[in-house]
């Protein structure tokens, strides 16, 4: 059974600090991670995309990966309150679908 | 800029009717997912195909739930009879191949009476 655990929140923030994003996965094999955004009653749209370890920046977005760890990571710079939605954390291993967290929520109050 | 397209946007049936819900991906991409994803939770695949081909649909119902792709582009999932349980978004995505960024559509939010 794969498993993705991440905090379900909210994480409150206001608005220009750094909003901090963590999620564990349990699959060893996953090789590929995404991180997408989904606004209440909205679909998922994806922010970033992490293959190796280390970090990968993307404008005010960062993602963090360690597969020794089994942790990857999501830091927004500069909140803005337009980042108020729930994050989706979704490692994919190789071929096989993409296994979803329950998201965290992030609210990012001005 | 292309998009994954879905209809019904919003659905409303009693239980015991039948439902059916249309995907059209994003034009090129042979891998296309149906997700169900209920409120407060992340969205759970319930069929993959690769083309026409069903590559994994081990968490579709499929006493209640059918999903076909007949030419390899667009697809239909199917719920008959719904349950009440079945209220849900149902969230179509498509990528160039299995393991490749997937996109989403806007999905069928089902409510069940």
């Amino acid at each position: 059974q794969k498993e993705v655990e991440q905090n379900s929140g909210p994480l409150s923030v206001p608005e220009g600090a750094i909003a901090s994003l963590n999620c564990t996965y349990s699959d060893r094999g996953s090789q590929s991670f995404f991180w997408y955004r989904q606004y209440s009653g909205k679909s998922p749209e994806l922010i970033m995309s992490i293959y190796s370890n280390g970090d990968k920046e993307d404008g005010r977005f960062t993602a963090q990966l360690n597969k020794a760890s089994q942790y990857v990571s999501l830091l927004i710079r500069d909140s803005q309150p337009s980042d108020s939605a729930t994050y989706l954390c979704a490692p994919n291993s190789g071929y096989s679908t993409l296994t979803f967290g329950k998201g965290t929520m992030l609210l990012v109050s001005p | 800029e292309a998009e994954v397209a879905q209809s019904p946007r919003y659905k409303i049936t009693e239980k015991s009717q039948a439902v059916a819900f249309w995907c059209d991906p994003i034009s090129g991409h042979a891998t296309l997912y149906w997700y169900r994803q209920i409120l407060g939770q992340g969205p759970e695949l319930l069929v993959q195909f690769q083309d026409e081909s069903v590559v994994d649909d081990s968490q579709l119902p499929k006493d209640r739930f059918s999903a076909e792709r007949l030419k390899g582009v667009d697809s239909t999932l199917k719920i008959q009879p719904a349950e009440l349980g079945d209220s849900a978004m149902y969230l179509c995505a498509s990528s160039l191949g299995g393991g490749a960024t997937q996109y989403f559509g806007p999905g069928t939010r089902l409510l069940v009476l």
